[in-house]
């Protein structure tokens, strides 16, 4: 398996366009996870699936974010409209439900909105 | 609530010497805890994971780190670093019964030659 595959890698925007993040979960997986790391607040939960339905999205900045998992294997985050604050590096992560299963990392998208 | 605490950000350290990252956790229910390794423009790997059992956990690479219910603490340490640790490391719990899954803010280890 090729591991957790986000896309794209980076990503600049303007100021109120629409962004949408991907990922692909590793087969198997049925748990997914999107964070979001900036210097000032670190990692954040954004939002975690568990087979596909949204189980706590408390970490969701606001209403401008959303994330879907339209299949077992793949999931979206949309910024709509994005804004200059939104810049960070976002991760997904899969793992098998069960807590004594390790959690592993995509490589990340760098959003950078101007 | 649960949060995680790593009060050094940053953490400095000649290479050879022993090191301990501090991680401490609140929540009012039993939880499982993770540390992680972040290195530069990479995803976090997992270095270690404390489920149950024995307090003492450890990695491949020399890193350990002790569950200590009462302190509610969970440090990582390494007797004798190498300039290849030079990483960002991450504390994660996992509360029983939920399938979230939390992380510190991070500590960013620096190995000097």
């Amino acid at each position: 398996d090729a591991g957790v595959i986000q896309s794209p890698r980076h990503e600049v925007t303007e100021m109120g366009q629409e962004v949408t993040l991907r990922c692909k979960l590793i087969s198997g997986h049925n748990s997914l996870f999107w964070y979001r790391q900036t210097m000032m607040r670190g990692l954040e939960l954004l939002i975690y699936f568990n087979n596909n339905v949204p189980i706590d999205d408390s970490g969701m900045p606001e209403d401008r974010f959303s994330a879907k998992m339209p299949n077992a294997s793949f999931s979206t985050l949309k910024i709509q409209p994005s804004e200059p604050r939104d810049s960070a590096v976002y991760f997904c992560a899969s793992r098998e439900q069960g807590l004594n299963t390790e959690a592993f990392f995509g490589q990340g998208t760098r959003l950078t909105v101007v | 609530a649960q949060s995680v605490t790593q009060l050094d950000s940053q953490v400095p350290v000649f290479e050879e010497a022993p090191v301990e990252l501090r991680c401490n956790y609140s929540s009012s229910v039993s939880v499982y805890l993770f540390w992680y390794v972040q290195y530069p423009n990479q995803g976090l790997q997992l270095l270690l994971k404390y489920l149950s059992g024995s307090t003492l956990v450890k990695s491949i690479n020399g890193f350990e780190a002790e569950f200590n219910k009462s302190q509610t603490s969970f440090h990582l340490r390494k007797p004798s670093v190498h300039i290849s640790d030079t990483a960002e490391y991450f504390c994660a719990v996992s509360d029983l019964g939920a399938n979230n899954l939390f992380f510190g803010t991070g500590t960013r280890l620096t190995v000097i030659p």
